[in-house]
């Protein structure tokens, strides 16, 4: 099983700052197959990213996802206040994990 | 807009089979190269994939709850569901049902979750 672990366990930044999420595995991942998700208290997740760097649909630009092999990036280029939420990676090339993802809160 | 809604029972008692149907609308199950899948969520904690299926058959699991998982598709109905057998307590959990672009993800768009509780 591929293990994503994500850090920092907590991201503390003010809106307008920029944020830096990191998400690495235990091996490396086929073909580029890492997602990120965000997810909001009491919603389902969202994807954000797919394929380590493309975004979703209506998802917007300040969201972007870099990496491959074993390290993958998630920045949040100016951070809004709809952006504060806990955020997963997930790897969707051999079965499939997920970070234990990282919470992104309100300076 | 495709849409997914989680339904069945909120409380199952251990030992037992818990049995949960996705109902797709706005769009054809089997009218396009997707596979249907379900993600679950303990409360407070992350996300585990439990498996997926193609709408011609194929069904793909995690190997961790493959042998208690089966999951099918009712292409008449639009739907398809999941079984998990012999649950315990660790098995409760929010169980969403999503939409995958390969067997096991990227996800979206997800049903809303609905909470299982295994109790007695």
């Amino acid at each position: 099983e591929i293990v994503l672990t994500q850090s920092p366990g907590t991201l503390s930044l003010s809106p307008g700052e920029r944020a830096t999420l990191s998400c690495r595995a235990s091996q490396s991942v086929s073909s580029g197959y890492l997602a990120w998700y965000q997810q909001k208290p009491g919603q389902a997740p969202r994807l954000l990213i797919y394929g380590a760097s493309s975004r979703a649909t209506g998802i917007p630009d300040r969201f972007s996802g870099s990496g491959s092999g074993t390290d993958f990036t998630l920045t949040i280029s100016r951070l809004e206040p709809e952006d504060f939420a806990v955020y997963y990676c997930q790897q969707y090339g051999t079965s499939s994990t997920f970070g234990q993802g990282t919470k992104l809160e309100i300076k | 807009q495709l849409q997914l809604q989680e339904s069945g029972p909120g409380l199952v008692k251990p030992s037992e089979t818990l049995s949960l149907t996705c109902t797709v609308s706005g769009g054809s199950i089997s009218s396009s190269n997707y596979y249907w899948g379900w993600i679950r969520q303990p409360s407070g904690k992350g996300l585990e994939w439990i498996g997926s299926m193609y709408y011609g058959g194929s069904a793909y699991y995690n190997p961790s709850l493959k042998s208690r998982v089966t999951i099918s598709v009712d292409t008449s109905k639009n739907q398809f569901s999941l079984k998990l057998s012999f649950v315990t307590a660790a098995d409760t959990a929010v169980y969403y049902c999503a939409r995958h672009s390969t067997v096991a993800g990227p996800s979206t768009p997800w049903g809303q979750g609905t909470l299982v509780t295994v109790s007695s």
